[in-house]
């Protein structure tokens, strides 16, 4: 069974580009969360889906970041225009189950750097 | 809100040392607490979780224990390998607010053969 899988792995763009993120689940799971890690920071989680629909975006920072989940599978994050405070990496996780955070299964992440 | 500390390290043993990591937490509730680690080039993987008071996790030959009175969840492990070098993050779920994972800043652990 593949894992989570994100791409790209690395990207470094310059301020005010745009910049989309991409994020396989696991197949079968309806679960899809996004997490990033600011340097030097803790994992904070940005939002969460269940299928299609968003059920938390609490985690936003802000109205430069759009994600979604057409269709129930993979799961974009575009952020634009890039600022240099969105360097990071940004983590994408999944479950079956809604809670189960003992089943979560994190991808590699992407590293982001803005310069 | 929901919070967890952690020793930040980097934290630099020898092999076969005895490792203790400190994590303590602020939440509302009762949250379930988690210990993932981080192996390099590789996404966080969960180590081990207690979701209530006294309950002890272990995986690996590591442990920590669910202590409500000290709100902590110290991670040890008897004899620390070359293989065990990695970053560990602490992290809770409260289920009563947000729905991710609140994770502390994380700890960076070298062994040194």
């Amino acid at each position: 069974e593949a894992g989570v899988t994100q791409f790209p792995s690395h990207s470094v763009i310059e301020k005010g580009q745009t910049v989309t993120l991409r994020c396989d689940p696991i197949s079968g799971h309806d679960n899809l969360y996004w997490y990033r890690r600011v340097m030097g920071k803790e994992i904070k989680f940005l939002l969460h889906f269940v299928k299609e629909s968003k059920q938390d975006e609490s985690g936003m920072p802000n109205n430069r970041f759009l994600a979604e989940r057409t269709g129930g599978t993979y799961s974009t994050l575009k952020v634009q225009p890039a600022e240099l405070e969105d360097s990071g990496v940004y983590f994408c996780a999944s479950s079956r189950t809604r809670g189960a955070h003992e089943k979560l299964f994190f991808g590699s992440g992407t590293q982001l750097s803005v310069l | 809100g929901n919070s967890v500390t952690q020793m930040e390290g980097p934290v630099t043993l020898s092999e076969e040392a005895f490792l203790t990591i400190n994590c303590t937490y602020t939440a509302t509730g009762y949250p379930s607490l988690f210990w993932y680690v981080q192996y390099p080039g590789e996404g966080l993987q969960l180590l081990l979780k207690a979701t209530k008071a006294d309950d002890k996790g272990s995986n690996k030959g590591f442990e920590a224990t669910y202590r409500k009175e000290t709100t902590s969840f110290h991670l040890e492990k008897g004899s620390v390998q070359v293989s065990d070098s990695a970053v560990y993050f602490c992290a809770l779920y409260s289920g009563g607010g947000a729905d991710g994972l609140t994770f502390g800043k994380g700890t960076h652990l070298i062994i040194q053969p």
